[in-house]
């Protein structure tokens, strides 16, 4: 069974910050590892999503890697902005496109 | 082009009572899931859908039910409310290239 773990919890930085959050899950054989965004009360918006074949991706201030091998996928914001601000989730992908959430991590960016 | 759309956003029951949370689509994605997502606990999957007329079981079913009459639609169907159904639901649907989209979820208490 697939497990997702998200390290830290939370997370507490200054504006203009670089900052990574961490993902790891424990079966490797996986089709894609997507990560969202969840702002207080709302549904998730999807980030950033890497095909299984894929090290990473990049969508603006954000990069995502992903190394398979060792279960791991890290999530790298750039110049950090207060927007920022919300909780972050990683799923790993297996068949028919059943995603494993982990618990998020909660970012706050402090001004 | 709406996405996912959700309804209702909130709803309180009682006991034993029943209710059916709707979700449509109209993107004509032909998988779509229902989560639910617990504080502290991440989504877990409750049923999943691989097109039309198929419907299978996901992480925690137990005391839910699904249709998939149309492409568009799936509903949750909640039999016998308990507390413990107490959640967030989320429905989403899958592109070919396996990014999910969710709907912005359907508050549920129950007393």
């Amino acid at each position: 069974k697939q497990e997702v773990t998200q390290i830290p919890a939370a997370l507490s930085v200054p504006e203009g910050e670089n900052l990574v959050l961490n993902c790891s899950f424990t079966d490797s054989a996986i089709y894609n590892l997507q990560w969202f965004r969840q702002d207080p009360g709302k549904g998730l918006t999807s980030l950033l999503l890497i095909q299984s074949s894929q090290r990473e991706q990049t969508s603006g201030r954000l990069n995502a890697s992903l190394d398979k091998s060792s279960g791991r996928s890290t999530l790298y914001i750039a110049a950090s902005q207060p927007g920022d601000s919300a909780t972050y989730l990683c799923a790993a992908g297996g068949s028919n496109y059943k995603l494993t959430f982990g618990k998020g991590t909660l970012l706050t960016v402090n001004p | 082009n709406a996405g996912v759309t959700q309804t209702p956003k909130f709803r309180i029951l009682k006991i034993g009572q029943s209710m059916t949370l709707q979700c449509t689509q109209d993107m004509n994605h032909n998988y779509m899931y229902w989560y639910r997502q617990d504080p502290g606990m991440g989504l877990k999957l409750i049923y999943y859908s691989v097109g039309a007329g198929i419907t299978d079981k996901g992480e925690v079913p137990n005391g839910y039910n699904v249709s998939r009459s149309t492409t568009e639609d799936f509903p949750l169907r909640l039999e016998l409310a308990a507390p413990s159904q107490t959640s967030v639901y989320f429905c989403a649907s899958i592109t070919g290239t396996g990014e999910l989209f969710f709907g912005e979820g359907s508050r549920l208490t129950v007393l």
